[in-house]
């Protein structure tokens, strides 16, 4: 089946430091989106990439799709300790198939 | 306009019993989807209802059963509860179109013992 693998699984940055965060996919996606979910909290919808090779930007993250639409980064610039939390890629296939495979995250902590 | 919704917000119970989560999607959506998030990992897909209907299963057992109800909201159903079950469930709600973003619930925190 489709496996979403995610790396690092933890980083621990300086306040300031900048920070990337990479996803690959066994298979052609549809679509990636990207979710930060804080401590004790629940997964929170940050952007959605569709196109290949599409870049967007939220202000200090920037997300890519890879060419192939079978890879992806999140990189934040000048970290900040409310960036902490653990960022999950998710895909849907190409197929149709609506369901999210969800990488197994990244967990970023700031030092202040 | 209030968000994905999910009730209780905590549970425990003992292995072999039965548990029933419930979701009430965000406003205008009519797909609900489940996740099971165990500690340390990324939510895994359980299913997916629209229409009343389960529309796509992920890899879990039949223990795992839901419905959806003509108002949009669901419920997961798990029987004969395992340790191994003890997880977050979180509920997602989405417009049934092609590239739809999932909006997620608080979850459900479930611990069997």
């Amino acid at each position: 089946g489709q496996q979403v693998m995610q790396i690092p699984q933890y980083q621990h940055v300086q306040e300031g430091e900048d920070f990337t965060t990479y996803c690959n996919s066994s298979t052609t996606l549809s679509n990636i989106q990207w979710y930060k979910q804080r401590p004790g909290g629940h997964p929170v919808f940050l952007i959605q990439l569709v196109k290949s090779g599409e870049v967007k930007k939220q202000k200090r993250l920037t997300f890519q799709f890879g060419e192939a639409k079978k890879n992806s980064s999140l990189h934040i610039t000048a970290t900040q300790t409310t960036d902490v939390g653990t960022y999950f890629c998710a895909g849907t296939m190409d197929t149709g198939r609506r369901a999210l495979t969800f990488g197994s995250g990244t967990r970023l902590q700031v030092q202040p | 306009d209030a968000g994905v919704t999910q009730s209780p917000t905590h549970l425990i119970k003992t292995r072999g019993q039965q548990v029933t989560l419930r979701c009430s999607p965000k406003s205008g959506h009519d797909t609900v989807s489940w996740y099971q998030q165990a500690l340390g990992q990324g939510p895994q897909f359980i299913f997916q209802y629209y229409e009343e209907e389960e529309r796509q299963r992920g890899n879990f057992p039949d223990r795992f059963s839901g419905h959806q109800f003509p108002n949009y909201s669901s419920e997961l159903n798990v029987n004969a509860l395992l340790l191994g079950d003890s997880a977050l469930y979180l509920c997602a709600s989405s417009v049934r179109v092609v590239r739809e973003t999932q909006y997620f619930g608080p979850g459900t925190r479930l611990l069997v013992l």
